[in-house]
This record gives C-alpha cells, structure tokens and sequence, in this order.
C-alpha cells in the first residue's frame, strides 16, 4: 500500500523568503500523480500544484515550485517570495494512475508566514 | 468560478437527529465523489468513494449505515449522517475526480456539523 509522509508538522518563513515543505511517498507502482493542496483557515481545499511521475520536468505554477525525484521518492514544494496569504495548512498526496482515483494524503505542514 | 457546491456549510442541531449534506458538480459530469471528514488540526480522512448509480465504496472502519452516501446522478452526491451524536461532530467535505488520468481532484468548501 501506498504511504505518504510530510515530515514537518510546522514551518515558519519570513515574508518575501522561500521556503521548501517535504514529502516523501512509498509506492510499487512506476506511473502517479502527486499533489500539493493549500487548506488556508478558511478550509478550503485549493490545488497549488501537479506533478505526473512520467515527466522528469519539475513542475512550475507562478511562486510555486516543485523538486520532484522519482527514485528518492521525494516531492517537495517550494514557495518563493513568501506572502502572507501563503500561511496555511499544506498537504501532499498521491494517486494512482488508475483504479479508484483516491488520493492518499500526507498529514500536513502548517506554514505560518512571518511579516 | 466554483467548480464543487456543497451545502450547508455550516449545520447545528440536537443528537439523535439525521442530517443531510450535498455535493453537486458544477462544471461537469461527475461518475465519481469523495467523501471525507477532517477533525481540527488533522489530515483529511477518506470516509467513501460515491459513485454514480451503485453502491459507495467504503473505508475500513467507516459505518455505512451511519454515513448514507446516495449518487443518484452525474452532478449531485449526497451524505446523511443518521441519528447523529456529538462524537459525529467534524468537518465533512466532499469531492469531485473530473474525469481523465491526470485531472486532479475538485473540492467542495465543506460543511462544519455541530451536534449538541
């Protein structure tokens, strides 16, 4: 069975830096998705960013970025120039690439964006 | 614009009450929704997976007959949660897979359930 592990409970970053939030999956299957979801306390679930295993290109959504190694089974997200609207709870998850579609979520980093 | 609607957002009422939540799809016809309840501070729990004209897939530990999912079309998904108590209390929110391999899945904004 798939796992997903988001190592850090909690980050700070200072406004106008960067930050990089982990996450590591496990999984037998050769073809994903990962996703990276934004839940500010408004608890909305807001998609930042996708990443499908086939491509080696890391993905790229404005200030957010992400550090994609397949065979460390690592996917971080990067978020540059901080800015307060960015404090929020981040969660990573994965899917397979068929099948029930579920996604298996980490169990989230809040990042609390400092002025 | 929103792609998931789901109502109430925000429900009170005594134990021993049902309660019924609503996930519709906006932008499209969706075969399948998710179900999840979050508690604070905590990750989103799979409760179900609702699919369109069949019975809902459950998760290990997840009571069916407390949590009645019904997906009776292509754009509305609905939970009940029967005879509720206080320990049923959460975070409930629902959502849509849109349909292609790499289409992600789309939220509802959830529905905070208050039981006294």
């Amino acid at each position: 069975a798939q796992t997903v592990t988001q190592s850090q409970p909690e980050m700070s970053v200072q406004e106008a830096e960067t930050v990089t939030l982990s996450c590591t999956y496990d999984t037998s299957e050769s073809d994903y998705y990962l996703f990276w979801y934004k839940q500010p306390p408004s608890r909305q679930m807001i998609l930042v960013i996708r990443q499908e295993a086939y491509k080696q290109q890391n993905a790229t959504e404005n200030r957010f970025s992400v550090n994609f190694q397949k065979a460390a089974k690592s996917f971080s997200l990067k978020i540059s120039d901080s800015q307060l609207g960015d404090a929020a709870m981040y969660f990573c998850a994965y899917r397979s690439p068929s099948g029930t579609y579920k996604y298996i979520f980490g169990t989230g980093t809040r990042l609390k964006v400092l002025a | 614009g929103a792609v998931v609607s789901q109502h109430p957002s925000w429900v009170i009422c005594k134990s021993g009450t049902s309660v019924k939540i609503e996930c519709r799809s906006l932008d499209f016809q969706a075969t399948t929704m998710f179900w999840y309840r979050q508690f604070p501070k905590q990750s989103l729990m799979l409760m179900a997976t609702s699919n369109e004209g069949s019975k809902a897939t459950y998760e290990q530990g997840v009571e069916k007959d407390k949590f009645l999912i019904n997906h009776a079309s292509l754009t509305l998904s609905t939970l009940t949660v029967t005879s509720a108590h206080p320990e049923d209390s959460s975070f409930y929110i629902c959502s849509v897979y849109g349909g292609g391999d790499n289409q992600p899945q789309h939220f509802g904004d959830g529905t905070r359930l208050s039981i006294l």
